[in-house]
């Protein structure tokens, strides 16, 4: 089993700022990682797939990369409503799985 | 617009059986593999099961293998997720979630996703 892990666990970040998130995998996924966004109450979204291309309706500030076993998910600059929760999940192999996930609060 | 719809959810003991269903709509029902993702309160997200197109090829997570069962009904746009001899340890939201299956056999990412159905699993 694929295991990814996800880093940090909580990131604290205002309005405006930068967000880095971190997904490495424990044996390479090639470019099969997705990204989703989860807030309080709701079903998971998803951001990215196939690494880095964006879902439909996906604003710009969302990009991710990476290959192999590292992978990375940017918010160029948060808005208000990016707060919330972030899953890296790979499909390169079964089992799939998830990441333990990042949750991005306001500081 | 493609929408996946959840149902079946609700309260059950432990050792029990209950049946999810999930209406697909807005896509080529038959064209797609769907899937069941859950997660337990306050916890991560756990795939549980995929079901190709055809209903042919099925997958299973381990924690899943032997209890659950996924199917379909093309006919009906539906796919089902039979669970038995549940657990306290299953009690989650379950999620359905359209997916697609690549020529060598892998899946693509979930997309869209139901709002979920709430499994209790409690005496």
């Amino acid at each position: 089993e694929i295991v990814l892990t996800q880093s940090p666990a909580t990131l604290s970040l205002s309005p405006g700022e930068r967000a880095t998130l971190s997904c490495r995998a424990s044996q390479s996924v090639s470019s099969y990682l997705a990204w989703y966004q989860q807030k309080p109450g709701q079903a998971p979204r998803l951001l990215i797939y196939g690494t880095s291309n964006r879902a439909t309706g996906i604003p710009a500030r969302f990009s991710g990369s990476g290959s192999g076993t590292d992978f990375t998910l940017t918010i160029s600059s948060l808005e208000p409503e990016d707060f919330a929760v972030y899953y890296c999940q790979q499909h390169s192999n079964w089992p799939l799985t998830f990441g333990g996930g990042t949750k991005v609060e306001i500081k | 617009e493609v929408q996946v719809l959840e149902s079946g959810g609700g309260l059950v003991q432990p050792g029990g059986s209950l049946r999810l269903s999930c209406a697909g709509s807005g896509f080529t029902f038959s064209g797609h593999g769907m899937s069941w993702v859950r997660q337990a309160p306050g916890k991560g997200l756990e795939w549980v099961s995929s079901i190709s197109g055809s209903g042919e090829s099925t997958y299973y997570a381990d924690s899943a293998k032997g209890r659950f069962t996924i199917s379909r009904d093309n006919s009906r746009t539906t796919v089902y997720l039979q669970m038995n001899s549940l657990r306290a340890e299953d009690t989650a939201v379950y999620y359905c979630a359209k997916v697609w299956f690549y020529d060598d056999g892998r899946i693509s990412w979930f997309d869209p996703w139901g709002q979920g159905t709430l499994v209790t699993v409690s005496s």
